[in-house]
């Protein structure tokens, strides 16, 4: 069974160029949670989706950044015209049922921008 | 500020030593959950314990929490360095058709073999 699966591990972008970062949740999760890592800090929450839905995107800021969770395939995080302040770790959870249930969480997808 | 901030920022004790960690909190909680974090990875879930409970036991961890109080503590007893590692706790906090978990900052925790 295998868990919160991220990738690229590891992104490296220049100033300006867009950055994906994919997330597939556990077998039968269909709540999908993104997080920012900057270093020395905790995580921060960015978004939260269900399959087709955006359900909180409080986090994210409002220009640049957007996400999605197809009907199928992965969730998606993506940030067009990245700057060096986006460099950090994004974190995926995701969880079976809505609210009061544990997050699993992916290993991050590592972002550095020259 | 913080919805979740642990005490103390870091911890270094000895191996075979208890550490304790602790997370205060600001508004009511549906649950309350500790991770660990091992340099650069992701992170890894401990316990979860639920508004409506006061202790919870899994192996050499141990989790309270009083909500009269707005905080919870985190032991691990009988430390070892493999235990080495950045904690954190979160608090989910329930609102309708929404649920989003807040972190602290974490406590850096070093066990000296």
């Amino acid at each position: 069974n295998a868990g919160v699966m991220q990738n690229p591990r590891h992104l490296v972008r220049r100033r300006g160029q867009e950055a994906r970062l994919r997330c597939s949740p556990m077998k039968g999760h269909s709540h999908v949670y993104w997080y920012r890592q900057l270093p020395e800090e905790g995580l921060k929450f960015m978004v939260y989706l269900q399959k087709e839905n955006i359900i909180d995107e409080s986090g994210m800021p409002k220009e640049r950044f957007s996400a999605e969770f197809p009907k199928e395939g992965p969730s998606i995080l993506r940030i067009q015209q990245v700057v060096r302040g986006d460099s950090a770790a994004y974190f995926c959870a995701s969880s079976l049922n809505l609210g009061g249930e544990t997050q699993y969480f992916g290993p991050g997808t590592r972002l550095l921008v020259l | 500020s913080q919805q979740g901030e642990e005490d103390p920022q870091a911890l270094s004790i000895q191996e075979g030593e208890n550490a304790t960690m602790n997370c205060s909190y600001k508004t009511s909680i549906n649950n309350l959950q500790w991770y660990r974090q091992n340099s650069g990875r992701g992170l890894v879930h401990l316990i979860l314990i639920r508004s409506n409970e006061r202790e919870k036991h899994s192996g050499r961890l141990r989790v309270t929490l009083d909500t009269s109080k707005k905080s919870s503590s985190l032991l691990i007893t009988a430390s070892r360095a493999a235990d080495t590692a950045s904690y954190f706790c979160a608090t989910d906090v329930q609102t309708g058709a929404n649920s989003k978990l807040t972190f602290g900052k974490g406590i850096t925790l070093s066990v000296r073999p």
